[in-house]
């Protein structure tokens, strides 16, 4: 159980093109979010958390008209990248928060990743 | 001081012998506590939480909470090469879930 499906893994572009990621929660509903950037041997990094119904919560330094963000469902979320340019290229991962045990809140699981090339 | 720290290693152990990943958090309100592996190139997958002190077994894995000195750890036993890859020590104090920076496990055989 538990899985999230994240489309496309692999994305090439020419700079200036917009470009939406797509993260699904298959099998279970998830009213959070969240989306992480990874550059090479470097940490993850979350850029913002998104709740369905609700406007996303993005992390200092991240552009919110540039990394659009939309949760409609409780089962799907998207992340636009607006006018992308090479310093975007990344590999973009998505996870989404299952059900809490009990008080305790649940396990983030994780799409595959997008990697994101922009020439 | 960082929220969750863990060594960047590499840590090197041979084949069959147990690996030890340690973990400690700044945050004492934290209740939730997870690890994660992540191979180059991949995302990171769930291995295990753990939400009560003392220790919790899922196979070659166990994880050990104590909340008192602030630390969480993983145990592989019987280490593979295959279990080569960066482990993520992951924090959730309630508001916010906070991945360590991971620690790179190499296996030799």
């Amino acid at each position: 159980g538990a899985v999230v499906s994240q489309h496309p893994s692999w994305v090439i572009c020419k700079s200036g093109t917009s470009v939406k990621i797509e993260c699904r929660s298959l099998d279970f509903q998830a009213t959070t979010m969240f989306w992480y950037r990874q550059f090479p041997k470097q940490s993850l990094m979350l850029m913002a958390t998104s709740n369905e119904g609700s406007k996303a919560t993005y992390e200092q330094g991240v552009e919110k008209d540039k990394f659009l963000i939309n949760h409609a469902s409780l089962t799907l979320s998207t992340l636009t990248v607006t006018s992308a340019h090479p310093e975007d290229s990344s590999f973009y991962i998505c996870s989404a928060r299952s059900q809490n045990e009990g008080r305790y809140l649940g396990p983030q699981h994780f799409g595959d990743g997008t990697r994101l090339s922009i020439l | 001081q960082k929220e969750v720290e863990q060594n960047s290693g590499p840590l090197s152990v041979p084949e069959g012998a147990i690996a030890s990943l340690n973990c400690t958090y700044s945050d004492r309100g934290s209740q939730s506590f997870f690890w994660y592996r992540q191979y180059s190139g991949k995302s990171p997958e769930l291995i295990m939480f753990i939400y009560s002190n003392g220790d919790k077994e899922d196979g070659r894995f166990t994880a050990q909470l104590n909340k008192a000195s602030q630390y969480v750890s993983l145990l592989i036993r019987d280490s593979q090469p295959s279990d080569s890859a960066t482990y993520l020590c992951a924090v959730n104090n309630g508001q916010n879930f906070v991945f360590g920076p991971g620690t790179r496990l190499s296996v030799l055989p």
